[in-house]
């Protein structure tokens, strides 16, 4: 089955502990993008990646990191998190065709509270 | 500053009317425009789009209009089913394949048996 799975689904941390949110996706994507949700801000990029080890920033990088060292896993990094980074994130893949926004892929969500 | 907009955070209709969701974009650039719908617990899924180059798609019960001289777009439902029932957000970018999506804040729809 093709999906795009991230782990942990649910996270409670604290400020300034690190915390790794793992996406890993099954359809051999080029393209993998993080997003955050926020009740009256719908969905805003953090960071996307065109391919291995090729990565961008998008429209709210700040206190994040990502790296892509394999094609299916893109992991999301907050080295310190805030509490202003307590939010609903998604993980979405692509293909790179002219068609890739109507074949994003995303995942099921990981909601991050940082105390 | 978000540039699209859905200014309706929530909508309930009666199951058979006609739900209809609006979505205005400030950024006279974009010219590729998506809807997507989110069930609670999972992630988005892409619903239907149009180019700049139409004003009208239509998929099924659902159609989607787009007015570029008023920067502003429509999704139709017809008729709503208790299915419908999600969270429908916008999306605009720059072509089909311009991987910076801009979305709006979402509208909440509920249908009524």
């Amino acid at each position: 089955e093709a999906q795009v799975t991230q782990n942990p689904r649910y996270l409670i941390t604290v400020t300034g502990k690190k915390l790794t949110v793992t996406c890993s996706q099954n359809m051999n994507h080029e393209y993998m993008s993080w997003y955050r949700q926020d009740p009256g801000l719908g969905l805003r990029q953090i960071y996307y990646s065109m391919n291995v080890e090729v990565t961008d920033k998008g429209d709210v990088p700040e206190g994040y990191k990502v790296s892509r060292k394999e094609k299916r896993n893109f992991p999301l990094i907050l080295e310190s998190p805030s509490p202003n980074q307590t939010s609903l994130y998604f993980c979405a893949s692509s293909t790179r065709d002219r068609t890739a926004n109507e074949k994003l892929f995303f995942g099921s969500g990981t909601q991050l509270s940082v105390l | 500053d978000q540039q699209v907009k859905q200014n309706s955070p929530s909508l309930s209709v009666q199951e058979g009317r006609i739900s209809i969701l609006n979505c205005d974009y400030t950024n006279s650039m974009f010219d590729y425009f998506l809807w997507y719908k989110k069930y609670p617990a999972e992630g988005p899924t892409f619903l239907i789009s149009i180019s700049s180059i139409k004003d009208k798609n239509e998929d099924g019960r659902f159609t989607v209009f787009l007015n570029k001289s008023a920067k502003h777009l429509s999704l139709h439902i017809v008729p709503s089913q208790p299915g419908d029932s999600a969270v429908y957000f916008c999306a605009a970018s720059y072509r089909s394949n311009d991987y910076k999506l801009s979305f709006g804040a979402g509208t909440t729809v509920t249908v009524r048996a």
